[in-house]
């Protein structure tokens, strides 16, 4: 049982905007101050896409946006396209330890 | 331009030891600003975090594997290793080596291209 628990998919059409969420479910994560959210293409190495909730780093597209509201964190992607098609993950970290969700499938219809 | 390149044995028989290095080149794993990671991932399954190290030696470990993971750091050679004692075919999984922030914990933002090691006898 992961401490993040995420939607197993998530779907939307060229153009629209998707929201991954991703709970807080264990009590080891803490505050859930420290949220990440990382990219991974089949066959490919994860991609950092948010870091601290909702800052993004550089060369990231600005259509992905986090936010965290008490123990939900959310990544969004506007205007989604093709190339947005692959897994998300969210991560937390509390007293040295990285947590990760079990990861959401987004898929461009 | 930061690279991480993992590099060790594919296959691996159960109980021995799973040992990868990972070279870092384009930065110095002195740099204080950062931790040097392993991150896991089993064969259509999900992100495993399996520890950290610092250049002073400091580790975290996954606590679900801190028994069995030891993390070291060889600064003369920019490189950092994983061993991972008395494998299991649950171990078989794409392992990567990363940089994490150290000030932006939650901050992996240079990710090897990753290794597969199969456990198997």
């Amino acid at each position: 049982q992961s401490a993040l628990t995420q939607p197993a998919s998530v779907s939307g059409s060229p153009g629209q905007s998707i929201t991954i969420s991703c709970t807080k479910t264990s009590s080891d994560i803490g505050d859930f101050n420290y949220v990440s959210w990382y990219q991974q293409h089949p066959g490919k190495a994860p991609k950092l896409m948010i870091y601290d909730v909702s800052n993004r780093p550089s060369g990231v597209s600005n259509r992905f946006s986090g936010s965290k509201s008490a123990n939900t964190a959310s990544l969004t992607i506007s205007g989604l396209q093709a190339e947005d098609e692959a897994d998300y993950y969210c991560s937390s970290y509390a007293s040295g330890t990285t947590f990760f969700g079990a990861g959401t499938k987004v898929t461009v219809l | 331009q930061l690279q991480l390149q993992e590099s060790g044995p594919g296959l691996v028989k159960p109980p021995e030891t799973l040992s990868l290095t990972c070279t870092v080149s384009g930065d110095s794993v002195k740099n204080t600003r950062y931790y040097w990671g392993w991150i896991r991932q089993p064969p259509g399954k999900g992100l495993e975090w399996i520890g950290n190290i610092y250049y002073s030696g400091f580790t975290h470990y996954s606590p679900s594997l801190k028994s069995r993971v030891t993390i070291s750091i060889d600064t003369s050679t920019n490189q950092f290793s994983l061993k991972l004692n008395s494998v299991a075919a649950a171990d078989t999984a794409v392992y990567y080596c990363a940089r994490r922030s150290a000030l932006v914990p939650d901050m992996y933002d240079y990710w090897g291209l990753g290794t597969l090691v199969t456990v198997t006898s």
